[in-house]
């Protein structure tokens, strides 16, 4: 069966530090995969999606940016963060665009 | 054109109850329509889902009812109770642009409380 694992769980970061955050599929091959951010628990906001290694679409323009260097692994990044980067960040994959999304735990960013 | 309005913001129902969540869209190239169910803390997981050739659809207490002339789908949860208590999101699925995937937009969540 297929699992998707995020890291770390959650995070407390000062504002202008770098950011990585990783998220890894398993029990599958080639899935797409996605980054969402969650605010005050509410609206999942698309902010990147990724349909292959190196291919990486943005939604939309900030602060942030994402990597796929291998099929199953898809990381988040800042060179530097802001308070308003804080939120919860969701990971997910689907097999097809049109199949199902499955998210991951999450990651809790808190900016200070 | 691209948003899904979800309402009501938060609902409290007793247990035993129904609990009934709304859903309406404009544009009519989104073609699948999920629910998913969020548990504070945790990411959200897929309850049930529905096509726009089907009116409705039911799994165990949970049933999604679409109205393709109107735009509109809900969600209605049967015997409510307390175990439900959680975040439920609709979302529909756009079909890919030229150049581009599609994508999931997500309605902005109901928070339920179900009430022993």
């Amino acid at each position: 069966s297929q699992t998707i694992h995020q890291w770390p769980a959650t995070l407390v970061q000062p504002v202008g530090s770098p950011l990585s955050l990783e998220c890894t599929v398993e029990g599958t091959s080639n899935p797409n995969l996605y980054w969402y951010r969650q605010a005050a628990g509410r609206g999942l906001q698309l902010l990147f999606y990724s349909v292959g290694i190196g291919q990486i679409s943005s939604e939309v323009p900030q602060n942030l940016s994402a990597s796929r260097p291998q099929d199953r692994q898809f990381i988040l990044s800042s060179k530097k963060l802001l308070l308003s980067d804080s939120g919860f960040y969701l990971c997910a994959w689907s097999l097809g665009f049109t199949d199902t999304q499955y998210f991951g735990p999450g990651t809790r960013l808190t900016v200070l | 054109q691209q948003q899904v309005k979800q309402s009501p913001q938060s609902l409290i129902v007793q247990k035993g109850g129904i609990s009934i969540i709304n859903c309406a869209y404009e544009n009519t190239a989104f073609d699948y329509f999920p629910w998913y169910q969020q548990f504070p803390g945790k990411g959200p997981a897929l309850l049930i889902a529905i096509r726009p050739d089907v009116s409705e659809k039911k799994e165990g207490r949970f049933t999604i009812s679409f109205n393709k002339s109107a735009k509109q789908f809900s969600l209605h949860i049967m015997d409510s109770q307390p175990g439900d208590s959680a975040t439920y999101f609709c979302a529909a699925w756009m079909l890919p642009m030229p150049n581009q995937g599609g994508k999931l937009i997500f309605g902005q969540g109901t928070e339920l409380s179900v009430k022993p």
